[in-house]
């Protein structure tokens, strides 16, 4: 058990809705990651957030958003799905800012499945 | 071009046998880390690395950051050890992540 929560761990929607994805991190960290994996583009980095602030940013969409809360929970918004947005989708946290100063860990995944 | 490479792509191996996975980098990196993903989707980080090697356990992880490369090592192979596993580069110019395709590894006993 990493100790990072991530829910839900699966997800059925229709073409055009919006999911939230939820990642509690392990307790102390202050950095949220998050990342998706398809099976076309293997593990791609999104967004990455510290201590409530955007810190970083990958290949994020712009229909796809996230933010921080004050209890250091994440939720990483998806909108106006498309099917090619189906993918899992990983949130990791580390108890620094920079990903070369301390070790990731990762939550369990959530699996989206798009209709 | 994918930033980050990985070989190969998929590896089988009789069990206690000795396992090597490369990965070459084409970015400007401050670390490397090795990840493992066991067929249940999840992810484990095995390794942080930006200079020389580690050892844990059976697994050893090394990396040459003028040759912008990196080796996974397992001795003695386990079909335990089956799962994917993928280098990932953190790059402090653009502060983020790449990944390589990862490799898959099939440990028979």
């Amino acid at each position: 058990d990493s100790g990072v929560t991530q829910t839900p761990k699966h997800l059925i929607t229709a073409t055009g809705q919006r999911v939230t994805l939820r990642c509690s991190p392990r307790s102390g960290d202050l950095s949220v990651y998050w990342y998706q994996q398809s099976l076309d583009q293997g593990l791609q980095f999104l967004i990455q957030y510290y201590n409530g602030e955007e810190r970083a940013k990958g290949n994020i969409l712009e229909r796809f958003s996230a933010q921080q809360f004050p209890d250091l929970h994440s939720e990483l918004n998806l909108s106006s799905l498309e099917l090619g947005d189906s993918a899992l989708y990983f949130c990791a946290s580390s108890v620094d800012y920079r990903g070369d100063t301390g070790e990731l860990f990762f939550g369990e995944g959530s699996r989206l499945t798009v209709l | 071009k994918n930033e980050v490479e990985q070989s190969p792509q998929n590896l089988t191996a009789q069990e206690g046998e000795f396992i090597t996975i490369n990965c070459s980098y084409s970015v400007g990196i401050s670390a490397l880390h090795w990840l493992q993903q066991h067929p249940g989707g999840g992810i484990v980080s095995l390794f942080m690395l930006s200079s020389g090697k580690k050892k844990h356990g059976r697994l050893i992880a090394t990396i040459n950051i003028q040759e912008k490369h990196s080796s996974l090592h397992i001795t003695a192979s386990h079909p335990r050890d089956s799962a994917v596993y993928i280098c990932a580069v953190f790059s402090n110019t653009g502060n983020q992540f790449y990944f390589g395709t990862g490799t898959s590894l099939t440990v028979i006993p």
